[in-house]
């Protein structure tokens, strides 16, 4: 496509219920990362994936959050066991190579949780 | 890691006004990028500016990698222009690709 896609726009869910993010990168970029913005702040890095592997998954802020590239281009970000601290916007963004290319981001997801 | 500074951290203009976005970096970046998040969310590329300088229509800026900031010039700015302007750039040298943002510059334009 042309550009990356994120579904869904918008997820509410219930505290303690699981949660799937989609993430479709933008065609023939290697690089994948998840980011996580909270209210009022920047991005933060959650996870890196070069083609199907997880590289770094340093960000990831519990054992509640899983995610995966399995053939190498779509992502899934999990979420288990949902907390409210877990509401913020994620984001996803691609590029052609890990270094040297710049990061081009999706609308994101904006995650709610009650 | 990198710490990223930016300011100021709002700013009201006039319509048709220019402004200066700053934006300071603790240590040596790769891969400077600036967004515009829009009312509605969206993170837009402006530039990939590791150094030297681009312009795009109205917005210009240059990064002066070996004194660790870039600036992001908006001119004539327009009510479109309103939202949050993001830097954010790589640890020069590190083997994390991932980028690290500033908390950003909350622009607002009046007609």
């Amino acid at each position: 496509g042309a550009g990356v896609s994120q579904s869904p726009r918008y997820k509410v869910a219930k505290r303690g219920q699981d949660v799937a993010l989609r993430c479709d990168p933008i065609s023939g970029h290697v690089s994948l990362f998840w980011y996580q913005q909270a209210l009022g702040q920047g991005p933060e890095f959650l996870t890196y994936f070069q083609n199907e592997a997880q590289l770094d998954k340093s960000g990831l802020p519990s054992d509640r959050f899983f995610a995966e590239r399995p053939e190498g281009s779509v992502s899934t970000l999990k979420i288990q066991r949902t907390q409210q601290e877990d509401s913020a916007v994620y984001l996803c963004a691609s590029s052609l190579e890990r270094f040297g290319q710049p990061q081009h981001f999706g609308d994101g997801t904006r995650l709610s949780i009650l | 890691g990198i710490q990223v500074e930016q300011s100021p951290p709002d700013l009201i203009l006039q319509e048709g006004a220019n402004s200066t976005l700053r934006c300071n970096f603790s240590d040596s970046v790769n891969n400077l990028q600036w967004f515009h998040q829009n009312p509605w969310g969206q993170l837009i590329n402006l530039f990939y500016i590791p150094s030297g300088t681009k312009q795009n229509g109205r917005l210009s800026a240059t990064t002066v990698a070996t004194e660790r900031y870039s600036l992001l010039y908006i001119s004539s700015s327009q009510t479109t222009d309103s939202g949050v302007y993001f830097c954010a750039g790589r640890n020069y040298g590190g083997s994390q690709g991932n980028l690290i943002f500033g908390k950003g510059t909350k622009l607002s334009v009046k007609p």
